[in-house]
């Protein structure tokens, strides 16, 4: 069973070009999260999504942030014109079905770490 | 709001000792408590979850235990080894997410 995939693993933008992360979760979970790592900084939770729902959107930054968690397909956290405070770990969780979100274990994934130049 | 404070920020000590690491949280209203081993450049690994009814959970040379009264949870690492040598984050799960603490930097010295 592979545990939660995350594409690219690194990737690089200038100022002003757009970030697509993928996730896909592991077999069976319903229940993806993203978090972010700013340099020198703890995890921050972003956003929880189930198929084709935004759960909890409280930490995703007002504007240039998007997600979607599609019916079929992996999980894409969107970045709109990045700037260089976007550059930071991105990292994707999963959950298995049933309970509320944050009753579950999550599984992380390896985490996209994301340049902007 | 939910605060975690992780102490000490880094810890370094000889290989052998058994150590302590701690996790302490502001709102008792928690689901599970877990408890991560991140590597520089890479993702987390989880460790041990301990979901709120519970006390305490083993996983061979690791003890995590809670207290949420007092809201505190404990990583006990025994017999530490080099390869223990790593960022131990620990992270309270609430309703929809969870929240992590800083982390402490272990550093295992042969």
């Amino acid at each position: 069973n592979a545990g939660v995939m995350q594409n690219p693993r690194h990737l690089v933008r200038r100022r002003g070009q757009e970030a697509r992360l993928r996730c896909s979760p592991m077999k069976g979970h319903s229940h993806v999260y993203w978090y972010r790592q700013l340099p020198e900084e703890g995890l921050k939770f972003m956003v929880y999504l189930q198929k084709e729902n935004i759960i909890d959107e409280s930490g995703m930054p007002k504007e240039r942030f998007s997600a979607e968690f599609p019916k079929e397909g992996p999980s894409i956290l969107r970045i709109q014109q990045v700037v260089r405070g976007d550059s930071a770990a991105y990292f994707c969780a999963s959950s298995p079905p049933g309970l509320a979100g944050g009753y579950n274990e999550q599984f992380f994934g390896p985490g996209t770490r994301l340049t902007v130049l | 709001k939910q605060e975690v404070t992780q102490i000490p920020a880094a810890l370094s000590v000889p290989e052998g000792e058994n150590l302590v690491l701690n996790c302490s949280f502001t709102d008792s209203a928690i689901y599970n408590l877990q408890w991560f081993r991140q590597d520089p450049g890479k993702g987390l690994t989880s460790l041990l979850l301990i979901q709120s009814s519970q006390r305490e959970q083993t996983s061979g040379r690791l003890n995590a235990s809670l207290d949420k009264s007092s809201g505190r949870s404990t990583l006990y690492i025994a017999a530490s080894q080099p390869g223990d040598s790593a960022t131990y984050l620990c992270a309270v799960g609430g309703a929809q997410k969870l929240v992590f603490g800083q982390g402490t930097r272990l550093t295992i010295n042969p």
